[in-house]
């Protein structure tokens, strides 16, 4: 199943406006991460935000997240054409282990889907 | 430096046949995750391999098996294959540390779509 909702699942914006894309969760986690998929191909990791922090920014994207809602935030500032993508939010319940890191289970939304019109 | 390489790309089987998909990981990379993803949906987690065994595994029936190699690179083995299997299948590799330091970032391949006619 499938811990991230993500809202709206369609977003279509003319180019240089902001778009932004929500997430919530139903558990604790360790931290939070966004992705971008084009057109059905391999996703690429955009940006992550620690379950400690509230706010982290990466060029023109700008993530927030708050726990005690279980939910975080994708801002994509002065939106572009080329930005044109499903946009996947995923969190890890990582525990830290002293032996190895369980990572790689990270739970996915179902995405939104960004159309930029230029 | 190559990142995750997947192959075939594309392929399509029968019900009831056996499929392997292959992955090789990042440079660097020691661990290899498998995800699927059907039309419309996000990547669901099917598991994950490190040092040569399966780690964590998602909600998927024992007709989806897994191996990972001594040099890192992995296979995903459906057997029985039914219409539902039909899906990108994606690989996504990592790297392992110890201790609470190090984020779990996925570098994923461009995926193998399987179609099940």
């Amino acid at each position: 199943s499938q811990q991230g909702e993500e809202d709206p699942q369609a977003l279509s914006i003319q180019e240089g406006e902001n778009a932004t894309m929500n997430c919530s969760y139903k558990t604790s986690i360790n931290n939070l991460q966004w992705y971008r998929q084009n057109s059905g191909r391999g996703l690429v990791h955009l940006i992550l935000i620690r379950s400690n922090e509230r706010e982290k920014h990466s060029g023109r994207l700008r993530v927030t997240l708050d726990t005690s809602k279980k939910s975080s935030s994708l801002l994509i500032t002065a939106s572009r054409a080329a930005d044109t993508a499903s946009y996947f939010c995923a969190t890890d319940k990582r525990a830290s282990t002293y032996l190895y890191n369980q990572g790689g289970k990270l739970i996915f939304g179902q995405g939104t889907e960004l159309s930029v019109k230029p | 430096d190559a990142g995750v390489t997947q192959s075939p790309t594309h392929l399509i089987k029968t019900r009831g046949q056996q499929v392997t998909l292959r992955c090789s990981p990042k440079s660097g990379h020691d661990t290899v995750s498998w995800y699927q993803q059907a039309l419309g949906q996000g990547p669901q987690f099917i598991f994950q391999y490190y040092e040569e065994e399966e780690r964590q595994r998602g909600n998927f029936p024992d007709r989806f098996s897994g191996h990972q190699f001594p040099n890192y690179s992995s296979e995903l083995n459906v057997n029985a294959l039914l219409l539902g299997d039909s899906a990108l299948y994606l690989c996504a590799s990592s790297s392992t540390g110890t201790g609470s330091s190090g984020a779990n970032v996925l570098t994923f391949g461009a995926g193998s779509r399987l179609t099940v006619l």
